[in-house]
């Protein structure tokens, strides 16, 4: 079965880190991109980053940039999303989705398979 | 940064109806690069459709998207007791993803 699955999530101070993981399975991971998007509570998707398949690019949102740091590792067949100087904005669930496009040769943009989440709380 | 507005943002209908979902971008989009996602309560997002009119694995027929250049649009032919959900826009361009707000579809 193909399948992505976060974790690391939890609850963090303002200023804190946090590094979140995304493991896959049921398909060749090192063959596609891996997007990250977010959801506040109550609120809609929020694109936060992209890797590219082979890890050589990477995408960040602006409201991360700086922040955070995506990479991943595909003998470990995961995905990371490093999360430094949280601010309460960033509290939201997490997801990390396959990605089929942020290659030159993609003729389409969209993410295929999701994981369920990782709730990420950012308070004092 | 291209902006993805999407109306109505509720849309309260019967089951069997018609429902016609709009999504409208700030510039013109590749209609190979706009997607389209149900999102039922406490669910991860499922894709629907992509490239525009593209259905994606296993999205019943009842389902379908059309349109080009500013204007998307998502129709659900005959609303079914499982379609009531929110419903996401999603674009690429210019290295940046954007998702529009989204439509609540809601049983009336």
């Amino acid at each position: 079965e193909v399948q992505l699955l976060e974790s690391g999530g939890g609850l963090v101070q303002p200023g804190g880190s946090l590094r979140l993981s995304c493991a896959a399975s049921g398909f060749t991971f090192s063959s596609y991109a891996i997007t990250w998007v977010r959801q506040a509570p109550g609120k809609g998707l929020e694109w936060v980053s992209t890797i590219s398949r082979n890890g050589g690019s990477t995408y960040y949102a602006d409201s991360v940039k700086g922040r955070f740091t995506i990479s991943r590792d595909d003998s470990k067949n995961t995905l990371y999303l490093q999360m430094n100087s949280l601010r309460a904005e960033d509290t939201a669930v997490y997801y990390c989705a396959r990605d089929w496009g942020w290659e030159p040769s993609s003729y389409y943009y969209y993410m295929d398979v999701w994981g369920k989440g990782t709730a990420v709380t950012v308070s004092s | 940064e291209i902006v993805l507005t999407q109306s109505p943002g509720t849309l309260s209908l019967s089951p069997g109806e018609r429902a016609t979902l709009s999504c409208r971008a700030s510039q013109s989009v590749s209609s190979s690069y706009l997607a389209w996602y149900q999102q039922k309560p406490g669910q991860a997002p499922r894709l629907l459709i992509y490239g525009a009119s593209s259905r994606a694995t296993g999205i019943p027929d009842r389902f379908s998207g059309s349109g080009s250049g500013t204007d998307f649009t998502l129709t659900i032919s005959r609303l079914e007791p499982e379609d009531f959900a929110v419903y996401y826009c999603q674009q690429y361009g210019g290295s940046l993803l954007t998702f529009g707000g989204g439509t609540k579809v809601e049983i009336k």
